[in-house]
């Protein structure tokens, strides 16, 4: 089966803590994105790729940092210098050619302890 | 600016009613696509149905409707006879066509009673 895969479910953070979530995607796409969303409130995008070895900032990049080291693979990690992480983050995949739908993984939900 | 505005913050309907979800958008672009995604519960995003700008054809898939207006800038979306299981959360986005990041309105949260 063709999709995309999130882990963990659910991942728990202590205060100064790296955390990373996982994204892959079989799916042959040469897009990824990451998302934020709050409770009540729509997708806020993190950070996006376009391609392998390039990513670029999304609306609120502050606090993460992601890699691009292959293309069924876009971890985001969430720094300690991001105060306010409690979340569920949800991954895209895309084709880069138009109309570029976007296809969701199942989240991740991240809680500070 | 591009931005989506979803009015309606949550609907509740009796099953087999007929409900209409509002979409406005505003954008730039003279060339764009709009979508329609579905959050269930479990919290994974469905996708629905894209449309762009140069089509106004309306389309109907099942119980699925879908009016889209560049008059009024409006994507709207009807579900027919309501189910239960349409009970979730859905979001209307807007492709932005500087780098292809969705923006996404606030969601319309749908409670279909038995």
């Amino acid at each position: 089966d063709g999709g995309i895969t999130q882990s963990p479910k659910y991942l728990f953070r202590k205060e100064g803590q790296n955390v990373t979530l996982s994204c892959e995607q079989n799916l042959n796409h040469d897009a990824m994105y990451w998302y934020r969303q709050d409770p009540g409130q729509g997708l806020r995008l993190i950070y996006y790729s376009q391609i392998v070895n390039d990513f670029q900032k999304g609306d609120i990049a502050e606090g993460y940092s992601v890699s691009r080291e292959k293309k069924e693979s876009f971890p985001l990690t969430v720094t300690s210098a991001q105060k306010n992480p409690t979340a569920f983050y949800l991954c895209a995949s895309s084709r880069t050619g138009l109309p570029k739908t976007q296809y969701f993984g199942p989240g991740t939900r991240l809680l500070v302890l | 600016a591009q931005k989506v505005t979803q009015a309606q913050t949550e609907i509740s309907v009796v099953e087999k009613e007929d409900v209409t979800l509002d979409c406005v958008y505003e954008t730039r672009d003279t060339t764009y696509y709009l979508f329609w995604y579905k959050q269930p519960p479990s919290g994974e995003l469905v996708f629905l149905i894209r449309r762009n700008s140069f089509d106004e054809q309306n389309e109907i898939s099942g119980r699925y409707s879908w009016n889209f207006q560049k008059s009024t800038s409006s994507f709207n979306f009807t579900i027919t006879a309501s189910q239960v299981v349409d009970s979730a959360v859905y979001f209307c986005a807007l492709k932005d066509n500087q780098g292809g990041k969705l923006i996404f309105g606030q969601g319309t949260e749908l409670s279909v009673k038995p």
